[in-house]
């Protein structure tokens, strides 16, 4: 099947800092990326839709300038965490549909385990 | 607003049994539902999925059913095995068959297997 890999697997910041995270489709391209957060013991919350070539969406909620998210190519979305704090502490696992098999079948990302200390 | 939920957070399992994992969800518009697993530190691995013009589904030692009247959801796993134990989650695809659709999880539950 698809694969879709992130990197990096785990990061440790220290708070006020960025943090890049990388989200690759390894053989296959992808219009549209999504990211997900998860905290302990909790379901995976959508984030924000990425979409190559123009501005993602965002969910309710979700702040835009903190989270930045850019789709640079069909391979590649980056979620960039800005002024990390302790509460962005959390599992951060992308998506990612291969449209050329079927449409609504999403490959999901290994994860990123951020820390911010 | 819209969501999909667990009716159990938890389940216990003798190896060997089968198990019964339940969800329910409110957007009765919802066309497409997957199960997935997650395996701690993972992401989340696809499982089953059903579209709702089914209400039964058979993969390899897991079924899917879909009650669309009361908007419930059931993974059946038999012969429950070890391997089997990691969290499910039921999950919704909000915007049918396009390719920005979005998929949105269940609360999940946590499956364990007794030896």
């Amino acid at each position: 099947g698809a694969v879709v890999s992130q990197h990096p697997s785990w990061v440790i910041c220290k708070s006020g800092t960025s943090v890049k995270i990388e989200c690759r489709s390894l053989d296959f391209q992808a219009t549209t990326m999504f990211w997900y957060r998860q905290f302990p013991k909790q379901s995976l919350m959508l984030m924000a839709t990425s979409n190559e070539g123009s501005k993602a969406t965002y969910e309710q909620g979700v702040e835009k300038d903190k989270f930045l998210i850019n789709h640079a190519s069909l391979t590649l979305s980056t979620l960039t965490v800005t002024s990390a704090h302790p509460e962005d502490s959390s599992f951060y696992i992308c998506s990612a549909p291969d449209i050329m098999r079927t449409a609504d079948t999403q490959y999901f990302g290994p994860g990123t385990r951020l820390t911010v200390l | 607003g819209e969501s999909v939920g667990l009716h159990l957070p938890t389940l216990s399992v003798q190896e060997g049994d089968n198990s019964i994992i339940n969800c329910a969800y409110s957007n009765s518009a919802s066309d497409y539902f997957i199960w997935y697993k997650q395996e701690s530190g993972k992401g989340p691995q696809f499982i089953i999925d059903i579209r709702s013009n089914m209400d039964k589904r058979q993969g390899q030692r897991v079924t899917v059913l879909l009650n669309k009247t009361v908007k419930h959801l059931s993974l059946q796993i038999a012969a429950t095995q070890p391997g089997d134990s990691a969290v499910y989650f039921c999950a919704e695809n909000i915007e049918g068959y396009s390719s920005a659709s979005k998929i949105i999880f269940g609360s999940g539950t946590r499956l364990s297997i007794r030896p």
